[in-house]
C-alpha cells in the first residue's frame, strides 16, 4: 500500500461544537466499514461500524455517514469533548472479514 | 472488561536477529489479526488467521513472517531475520465473529537497530 506523510490532516474544534471527520476509501467490494480512535500511545479503539446496505447509523454521540456513490464515508461527533481529541481511522473490510485496510487518519484537536 | 494483551510493550533488537511477539486474544474470539503501525503513519494490515490457519496475509507479509497459536490462548508473530524497516508498532486485535468489533491489544514497540 501507499505510505502516508508524518504530517496527519488536523481538524481543530472548540468544546461543545460538533466535528466531522471524512475518509475516502478505495475498493468497491467493500462491505463493512469501521471508525476506530486512537489516542496517543495505544492501539485503535472500535467507535461505530455501517456495512454497505445502509447509508447512516448513529450512536452515543457518533454517526456514521456511507455515501458509497462517491466512496465516502463520515464521521460525525456530537458535542465534542476533550476526551474526543485523537487521531480517527476509517476502515473498511470485504464480507468475509479476512482483511482490514485502514484510512490514512485525522488528529482531533478539541480545544476547552 | 476482557481486553487483548501483548507482550513485550517495547522490544529492541539488532538487524538479523528473530523477534517473536506475543498476544493474548479474548478468550472466547475466534478471529485473530496481526498489524503494524510505522511511526505517524496509518495501521497496516499484515495477517489474519482463523480456524488455525491464516486466511489472508498482506504483500508485507513476506517469508520473514510467521504465525502461530501455539496453544488455546496464545496468538505469535516471528519475524525470523529483522531489518532495520521493521521498526513499528506491531498490534494484535481479536473478533468474536457473531459481532463484528476487532478488539485491539496495546501494541508492541519494535526497534530493529
Amino acid at each position: 500500500g501507499e505510505s502516508v506523510g508524518l504530517h496527519l490532516p488536523t481538524l481543530s474544534v472548540q468544546e461543545g461544537d460538533n466535528s466531522i471527520i471524512n475518509c475516502a476509501y478505495s475498493n468497491s467490494a467493500s462491505d463493512y466499514f469501521i471508525w476506530y480512535k486512537q489516542e496517543s500511545g495505544k492501539g485503535p479503539q472500535f467507535i461505530i461500524d455501517i456495512r454497505s446496505n445502509m447509508d447512516k447509523r448513529q450512536g452515543q454521540r457518533v454517526t456514521v455517514l456511507l455515501n458509497k456513490t462517491v466512496k465516502h464515508l463520515s464521521l460525525q461527533i456530537a458535542a465534542t469533548q476533550p476526551g474526543d481529541s485523537a487521531v480517527y481511522f476509517c476502515a473498511e473490510t470485504p464480507y468475509n472479514f479476512n482483511k482490514f485496510y485502514f484510512g490514512s487518519g485525522t488528529k482531533l484537536n478539541v480545544k476547552p | 472488561e476482557p481486553e487483548v494483551t501483548q507482550t513485550p510493550s517495547h522490544q529492541v533488537t539488532q538487524m538479523g536477529q528473530e523477534v517473536i511477539l506475543r498476544c493474548v486474544p479474548i478468550s472466547n474470539h475466534l478471529y485473530f489479526y496481526w498489524y503494524r503501525q510505522i511511526l505517524g503513519q496509518k495501521v497496516e494490515f499484515l495477517v489474519s488467521f482463523y480456524n488455525n490457519e491464516i486466511s489472508e496475509k498482506s504483500e508485507i507479509f513476506d517469508d520473514q513472517f510467521s504465525v502461530e497459536r501455539p496453544d488455546g490462548s496464545n496468538f505469535t508473530l516471528k519475524i525470523r531475520s529483522t531489518k532495520l524497516e521493521d521498526s513499528a508498532m506491531y498490534f494484535c486485535a481479536s473478533m468474536h465473529g457473531g459481532a463484528y468489533e476487532q478488539y485491539f491489544g496495546p501494541g508492541t514497540r519494535l526497534t530493529v537497530t
